[in-house]
């Protein structure tokens, strides 16, 4: 089944631990990407890659850092969590082959409270 | 930036009526748009895309686009309850590769 999945999906921790929230997918696509989802500001692109080792800062990256040395896999890091960083996380992947338009897929999301 | 806004709602319609949610974006370039419905909790789940004016259709939804008018809007025929969710309007702008701009979302409430 072609799937984007996030680990964990739920998450409490406190400011300043150090956490990593892993998304991988199996549709062989070049481009991933990563949106926080709050009430009222809606989603917001963090960082992208457009392939291997090629990533990008979207429109909140302040706080966070990933990395893409494999092709499936963007994890997304909080070196030092705080609190407005509490939010639902969602990881999209999209392929570039010739004739696609951009559709992303969404993984199930990552719930992440920061106390 | 490059706008994209949705009105919020709630959009309140009966079961079996026509649901009309819409979107305008800022960027005159833009080529895809995207509808997506999102259940509260849950990730965006694509339903609908159109490239080209006009309309498309897919089972109960069609999408309607009209970029001169920068506007572009997702009709669900036979509504039923099962429909109240979220629905995301996302465009790629020109210029952004592959970037989807979303707007802030339509609440439907469909009632039975």
């Amino acid at each position: 089944e072609a799937q984007v999945t996030q680990n964990p999906r739920y998450l409490i921790t406190v400011t300043g631990k150090k956490l990593t929230v892993t998304c991988s997918q199996n549709m062989n696509h070049e481009y991933m990407s990563w949106y926080r989802q709050d009430p009222g500001l809606g989603l917001r692109q963090i960082y992208y890659s457009m392939n291997v080792e090629v990533t990008d800062k979207g429109d909140v990256p302040e706080g966070y850092k990933v990395s893409r040395k494999e092709k499936r896999n963007f994890p997304l890091i909080l070196e030092s969590p705080s609190p407005n960083q509490t939010s639902l996380y969602f990881c999209a992947s999209s392929s570039r082959r010739q004739g696609t338009r951009h559709e992303q897929y969404f993984g199930p999301g990552t719930r992440l409270t920061v106390t | 930036q490059k706008e994209v806004e949705q009105n919020s709602g709630p959009l309140s319609v009966p079961e079996g009526a026509i649901a009309s949610l819409n979107c305008t974006y800022s960027d005159r370039g833009s080529q895809s748009f995207f509808w997506y419905r999102q259940y509260s909790g849950k990730s965006p789940e694509l339903i609908m895309f159109i490239y080209s004016n006009g309309d498309k259709e897919d089972g109960r939804f069609t999408a309607q686009l009209n970029k001169a008018s920068q506007y572009v809007s997702l009709l669900i025929r036979d509504s039923q309850p099962s429909d109240s969710a979220t629905y995301l309007c996302a465009v790629n702008p020109s210029g952004s590769g592959y970037a989807l701009n979303f707007g802030k979302g339509t609440s439907l409430l469909v009632t039975p």
